[in-house]
């Protein structure tokens, strides 16, 4: 099992500029979210996946989009990234939304210039 | 919007002391959890809790579940220099809400 896997680790973009942050996980979970981490702001939850084909914003969804075509994978796109989308970003799993023990991947460091 | 208050923001401690936080809202929660997360790395869970009231231990790490369900506690017993961190606790409303939201942790420090 290799867990939640991310990439790219890291990522440089400029103004204006779109990219795909990757998302997989091998443990057949359902619910699946996306976090980003900024110094002295803890966690925020961008979107969340209840299950295959349905999503719904978190508490910062301005200026992402997702989709959950298959349980595998939960993409993250940033069609126009802004300076202040730079952070690091995680994607976590849980079992079920009954059952929120979620596992995190090792995160994607993005900067916008 | 939903918040989760945590406090301490940060810690300084001498290795062997025992360690004490907390995680409070405004809202009710029926799930609570707490993560730690070392440098570089994505959060690990440390513990989860789904009843008021509810006391779980994880080795030396001891959880509660406030009773008013707006709470929750993390205790460290015998801190050891692999403990430093930065705890996070998090919270599920649950009734067709299922968010799962963080609090901005607390970074533990050891003295040496």
């Amino acid at each position: 099992n290799a867990g939640v896997t991310q990439t790219p680790k890291f990522q440089v973009l400029k103004t204006g500029q779109s990219m795909t942050l990757q998302c997989a996980q091998d443990m057949n979970h359902e619910y699946m979210s996306w976090y980003r981490q900024d110094p002295g702001m803890g966690l925020r939850l961008i979107h969340y996946s209840v299950g295959a084909g349905i999503t719904d914003q978190g508490e910062v969804p301005n200026g992402y989009n997702v989709s959950r075509s298959t349980t595998e994978d939960f993409p993250l796109r940033l069609l126009s990234a802004a300076p202040s989308q730079t952070s690091v970003y995680f994607c976590a799993s849980s079992y079920s939304a009954g059952r929120p023990e979620q596992y995190f991947g090792p995160g994607t460091r993005l900067t916008v210039t | 919007g939903q918040q989760l208050n945590q406090s301490p923001q940060s810690m300084f401690i001498q290795e062997g002391e025992d360690v004490s936080m907390n995680c409070t809202s405004s809202s009710i929660f029926n799930t609570w959890l707490w993560y730690k997360q070392d440098p570089g790395e994505g959060p690990v869970l440390l513990i989860a809790l789904y009843k008021a009231g509810e006391l779980t231990s994880n080795g030396r790490l001891t959880a509660q579940f406030g009773i008013t369900r707006k709470d929750s506690f993390l205790n460290i017993s015998a801190s050891i220099p692999s403990d430093v961190g930065i705890y996070f606790c998090a919270g599920q409303r649950g009734k067709r809400d299922d968010k799962i939201i963080f609090g901005k942790g607390t970074r533990l420090h050891i003295l040496p």
